[in-house]
């Protein structure tokens, strides 16, 4: 049971442009949401999070965007730089759970 | 802040041999740390919770005699696989929260076993 979804398994884009990565949850139970980002043979790095009393979140290039109604986030990259280029994971949590469940992860490329 | 390392990075071993995996959290005391492996092109997988002076839990499906956790102080935690067989080859990945009620976690470098 994939409690957190990341349907795209790649996405490109240009330089410049707007990188919009998508999850979605099925767990009426989570109440923060976190986005990480990973290169290979590397451990994720934390980018932004957010709670679930907000619907978004902005921290720099970075913003994440709730809507509980439809279990859905996404987390938006603008403008994108080559060096984003990496795996993108979220991940979400229930609190007091203590645990993280990720999602499968989607390979975003910036083209130059 | 909030930076988490481990060692080794990278490890080869012999068939039914045991492997010790440390976590550190370096700036930041860390009640809680966690365990996850990582096969190629999969997401991380946790494997244990692992907390300051008292066993850790595992979840379902991952064999506790196998990986053994011990975290004996707010700053470290070993993960030892032991009797290591070639399908224990993976990513093993550590994370620490800095707080009981912080859900962020950090996650270290990772580390590559190989198992021959």
């Amino acid at each position: 049971d994939q409690q957190v979804k990341q349907n795209s398994p790649s996405l490109s884009v240009q330089e410049g442009r707007i990188s919009i990565l998508n999850c979605d949850y099925t767990n009426s139970m989570f109440d923060y949401f976190l986005w990480y980002k990973k290169y290979p043979a590397e451990g994720p790095t934390f980018l932004i999070s957010i709670s679930s009393i907000k619907d978004k979140n902005e921290d720099g290039r970075f913003t994440v965007f709730l809507n509980k109604s439809a279990k859905h986030l996404s987390l938006h990259i603008v403008p994108s730089q080559p060096g984003d280029s990496a795996v993108y994971f979220c991940a979400a949590s229930a609190r007091g759970a203590g645990k993280l469940i990720f999602g499968q992860g989607t390979t975003l490329q910036v083209k130059p | 802040g909030a930076v988490v390392s481990q060692h080794p990075s990278r490890v080869i071993c012999k068939s039914g041999t045991s492997v010790k995996i440390e976590c550190r959290s370096l700036d930041f005391q860390a009640t809680t740390m966690f365990w996850y492996r990582q096969f190629p092109k999969q997401s991380l997988m946790l494997m244990a919770t692992s907390n300051e002076g008292s066993k850790a839990t595992y979840e379902q499906g991952v064999e506790k005699d196998k990986f053994l956790i011990n975290h004996a102080s707010l700053t470290l935690s070993t993960l030892t696989v032991t009797s290591a067989h070639p399908e224990d080859s993976s990513f093993y990945i550590c994370s620490a929260r800095n707080g009981m009620y912080q859900e962020t976690q950090y996650f270290g470098p990772g580390t590559r076993l190989l198992v021959l």
